[in-house]
């Protein structure tokens, strides 16, 4: 599996823009990029994915760097709700079926009131 | 929708001794995968189920063993607990898309303890 690199902690001020950043350099060509995250005592929670073009839903916006080799998770205006471990996670879907989700340890994020 | 739902919440064992997990997914989902969760650290992938057949596995002795029912809940079983066992079990749910990848639901999880 693609690794992937994310610092271990970040902090942000409430109703502020975040961004989370995350290397994946042995990413290939039919690797998937996701973010989950997860709040505590809950499981993981789906947040984006995409594959070479920008994304935007509601919760969030993942920035993908031409190359591919890096992407960051934007979201907008922080909310203590945000706090959380994101994960950013890559996975092939180049055959034909599900494919599973390796986790690393993620970024633990902490909002600031 | 209750979403995905897994039970029980919490558990104790002992070690030695064999447990039985619960998983029911999503409305519509027809695909389920199990994780676990040590303190501390991310999930970790164990096996995934498809039409009530185990489609992948990562890397988990044959201690662990899974089933899916035709209506498409699942259980996850260990057999011959070890202390290192402890942990969250995840079960996580998704619809069979093909050659895109699906938004995976999560439950809240299992609390194994093995003491």
């Amino acid at each position: 599996d693609a690794k992937t690199t994310q610092p271990n902690s970040m902090e942000s001020n409430e109703e502020e823009p975040v961004h989370l950043p995350c290397n994946h350099s042995t990413i290939s060509g039919t690797d998937y990029i996701h973010w989950y995250r997860q709040l505590p005592s809950q499981g993981p929670e789906y947040v984006i994915h995409g594959l070479t073009s920008n994304v935007n839903n509601r919760m969030a916006s993942l920035a993908i760097a031409e190359d591919r080799k890096s992407s960051t998770l934007i979201l907008h205006r922080a909310t203590l709700r945000d706090a959380a471990v994101y994960y950013c996670i890559l996975s092939s879907w180049a055959n034909f079926g599900n494919e599973k989700l390796t986790f690393g340890t993620g970024t633990r994020l902490t909002i600031i009131p | 929708d209750a979403g995905v739902t897994q039970s029980p919440t919490h558990l104790i064992k002992t070690r030695g001794q064999q447990v039985t997990l619960r998983c029911s997914p999503k409305s519509g989902h027809d695909t389920v995968s199990w994780y676990q969760q040590a303190l501390g650290q991310g999930p970790q992938f164990i096996f995934q189920y498809y039409e009530e057949e185990e489609r992948q596995r990562g890397n988990f002795p044959d201690r662990f063993s899974g089933h899916q029912f035709p209506n498409y809940s699942s259980e996850l079983n260990v057999n011959a607990l070890l202390l290192g066992d402890s942990a969250l079990y995840l079960c996580a749910s998704s619809l069979f898309q093909g050659v895109l990848p699906p938004e995976a639901f999560f439950g809240q999880g299992t609390r194994l303890t093995v003491v």
